[in-house]
């Protein structure tokens, strides 16, 4: 069964500072997404990416995050001078139609 | 825009019984529904879907969930629950499926009683 395979599975960065979250998704999938889930409560879209461009963002999406495929095979989402509530589960996604699939999560702490 | 309420944020059930956690949706045209189950310290882990067709969808672990247009619901159950069942499930809804984002209910926290 194909997965969508995220790095790292934890990550502890220091208020203020940039990450990066990288994900590789399913390689004949389109369609590309971020969620985010603040500890034990409703996961949250943030991002949906296609055709190299994003076709839709949330509200949360704001100018401190940004989301890039550099080469092809991954999909990352970039979190600038992070903030205390930042520290969340990320989960990437990715689909074709009939079929989505989540990756496993990174969990985000920041300090 | 689409929206799914799951209106328990905890459901206790003895081992042993029947169970039900509750879904209902909202969504212009035909709604493509899904559940997942997340536990402690993990991802979302898929259990069903319903795209189309049978009312009555099969998944994973012996959890089936009934759709009911008239309703707007999308009930998970399981005839008889088991305390590794004890985890916190999410119901989502599409108004397509593979091409646009999930919306997820707030989450329902099952608890089975040895």
């Amino acid at each position: 069964e194909p997965e969508v395979t995220q790095t790292p599975s934890h990550q502890v960065t220091q208020m203020g500072q940039e990450v990066i979250l990288r994900c590789v998704p399913i390689s004949n999938h389109l369609y590309f997404y971020w969620y985010r889930q603040i500890l034990g409560q409703k996961v949250e879209f943030l991002v949906s990416f296609y055709n190299n461009e994003i076709s839709e963002k949330s509200e949360i999406f704001d100018d401190q995050f940004s989301v890039e495929r550099p080469d092809g095979s991954n999909f990352t989402l970039k979190i600038r001078s992070t903030k205390l509530e930042d520290s969340a589960m990320y989960f990437c996604a990715s689909s074709q139609p009939r079929s989505y699939t989540f990756g496993s999560g990174t969990r985000l702490t920041v300090v | 825009a689409q929206s799914v309420a799951q209106p328990e944020d905890q459901v206790n059930v003895a081992e042993g019984n029947p169970l039900t956690v509750k879904c209902t949706y909202s969504v212009s045209g035909n709604p493509y529904l899904f559940w997942y189950v997340q536990y402690p310290n993990r991802g979302l882990q898929f259990l069903l879907k319903y795209i189309t067709g049978d009312n009555l969808v099969k998944g994973s672990y012996g959890f089936e969930a009934e759709f009911n247009k008239s309703q707007t619901s999308f009930h998970l159950k399981k005839p008889s629950a088991l305390v590794s069942d004890s985890a916190l499930y999410f119901c989502a809804v599409s108004p397509n499926f593979g091409n646009e984002k999930l919306t997820f209910g707030t989450g329902t926290r099952l608890t089975i009683i040895p």
